[in-house]
């Protein structure tokens, strides 16, 4: 069964703590990427990466921080630093090809207690 | 900077109707343009891809336009059934060597039966 898979799909986080989420595929795509989604917004894009052990800063990177070690994964971590982490996280794929359509996977809601 | 915008922010129709969504975009200079659909609390389906040298695609009940030069696209879907309520968002690939899609905010359709 290929896709995208998110977890966990909601998420706590206390203040001062790091969170980490968790994005996988198999579809075999060579580029991932992280977007985050406010209410009545559009997709912000966190970080992206085209290649393993390779990855580049987005419009809105601070406070996150992410890996890039196997094909499959790309998880994302948000650190203390990220003082509004309040959203709806969404990790996509696409083959790597400029302009490339993007898969997205079914997200994770992260709220702060 | 890339701008997308869409209009109307929300949108209310009878069911059988034909209607139209609008995006319009800041720069000319784009790769492709792209439709999304969005469900409650859901991640993003790809519905149409227009490249900045096509006019139009067509996918079933859907049909997306392009003006590049005067930066907009429509997409028009015609008889609109219950299960076509969702938000509907435009992206944009903007010029040579960029892997980053800008989002509009989207347009929340209701289909009422």
């Amino acid at each position: 069964d290929g896709g995208i898979t998110q977890s966990p799909k909601y998420l706590f986080r206390k203040e001062g703590q790091n969170v980490t989420l968790s994005c996988e595929q198999n579809l075999n795509h060579d580029a991932m990427y992280w977007y985050r989604q406010d209410p009545g917004q559009g997709l912000r894009l966190i970080y992206y990466s085209q290649i393993v052990n390779d990855f580049q800063k987005g419009d809105i990177a601070e406070g996150y921080s992410v890996s890039r070690e196997k094909k499959e994964s790309f998880p994302l971590t948000v650190t203390s630093a990220q003082k509004n982490p309040t959203a709806f996280y969404l990790c996509a794929t696409s083959s790597g090809g400029l302009g490339e359509t993007q898969y997205f996977g079914p997200g994770t809601r992260l709220l702060v207690l | 900077k890339q701008e997308v915008t869409q209009i109307p922010a929300a949108l209310s129709v009878p069911e059988g109707e034909n209607l139209v969504l609008n995006c319009s975009f800041t720069d000319s200079a784009i790769y492709n343009l792209q439709w999304f659909r969005q469900d409650p609390g859901k991640g993003l389906t790809s519905l149409l891809l227009i490249q900045s040298s096509q006019r139009e695609q067509t996918s079933g009940r859907l049909n997306a336009s392009l003006d590049k030069s005067s930066g907009r696209s429509t997409l028009y879907i015609a008889a609109s059934q219950p299960g076509d309520s969702a938000t509907y968002l435009c992206a944009v690939y903007s010029g040579a060597g960029s892997y980053q899609l800008t989002f509009g905010k989207g347009t929340k359709l209701s289909v009422i039966p």
